[in-house]
């Protein structure tokens, strides 16, 4: 069946790091792959997405490359700030399937 | 603000009993997915509805029900509860259904259930 799988947290690096977050994937299909992050105290949001191989999803200096080769999709920050601390998730979605497969969240925690 | 608004934010309960989430979801969307998130088990599935009916179904257990009325809003009814049960129950909607990336969830703050 289809799955996904992150590299397991917490994660902490300080202000200014390169931040890169693994996730690999498992699909019958073509999936669309997602990153949701989950702010402290609050629900996902929807960070980025990619429909398609080698399509790069990016958003407040995130990004994330549909890799079908490797069947990855890491999330990369060049620079990251201590607002960047939550928990990232990585999931996808066929579209012959309505639901989202969830990889089990990675912490991210960003010193000054 | 997604515009999903889930309540109660959070809910205390005994064992045995039986509880009843809300959700109202975004202006304009007509599924509304339901997941349990817990520290043992992680995001799961549990359930969606597309304009009042079911669609898919996850990990929901027997014990678990939902429905979803004639405004769009939805309920997760959860009976004979038991400590196990005890976690975070978010509820996100959706423009459409399906259609991979087309259909972006746009999630609650959640419903924290701790049952004692």
């Amino acid at each position: 069946g289809n799955s996904v799988t992150q590299m397991e947290g917490p994660v902490t690096l300080s202000e200014e790091a390169f931040l890169t977050i693994n996730c690999t994937y498992t699909a019958t299909g073509y999936p669309s792959l997602f990153w949701y992050v989950q702010y402290p105290g609050e629900g996902l949001q929807l960070l980025l997405k990619a429909t398609k191989a080698d399509d790069k999803g990016s958003n407040k200096g995130f990004e994330a490359t549909y890799r079908k080769e490797t069947t990855s999709f890491h999330l990369e920050k060049g620079s990251v700030q201590v607002s960047d601390s939550a928990v990232y998730f990585c999931a996808l979605s066929e579209d012959s399937n309505y639901q989202l497969i969830w990889g089990a969240g990675t912490k991210l925690i960003i010193k000054p | 603000d997604s515009g999903v608004t889930q309540t109660p934010k959070h809910l205390i309960t005994a064992t045995g009993q039986r509880v009843t989430l809300r959700c109202s979801p975004r202006s304009g969307d007509l599924s509304v997915y339901w997941y349990q998130q817990s520290l043992d088990q992680g995001l799961q599935f549990l359930i969606q509805y597309y304009n009042g009916e079911e669609r898919a179904k996850g990990n929901i257990l027997e014990r678990f029900s939902a429905q979803q009325f004639p405004d769009l809003h939805s309920e997760l009814n959860l009976s004979s509860l038991e400590l196990g049960d005890s976690a975070l129950y978010f509820c996100a909607s959706s423009v459409a259904v399906g259609q991979g990336a087309k259909n972006i969830q746009y999630f609650g703050a959640g419903t924290r259930l701790s049952v004692l």
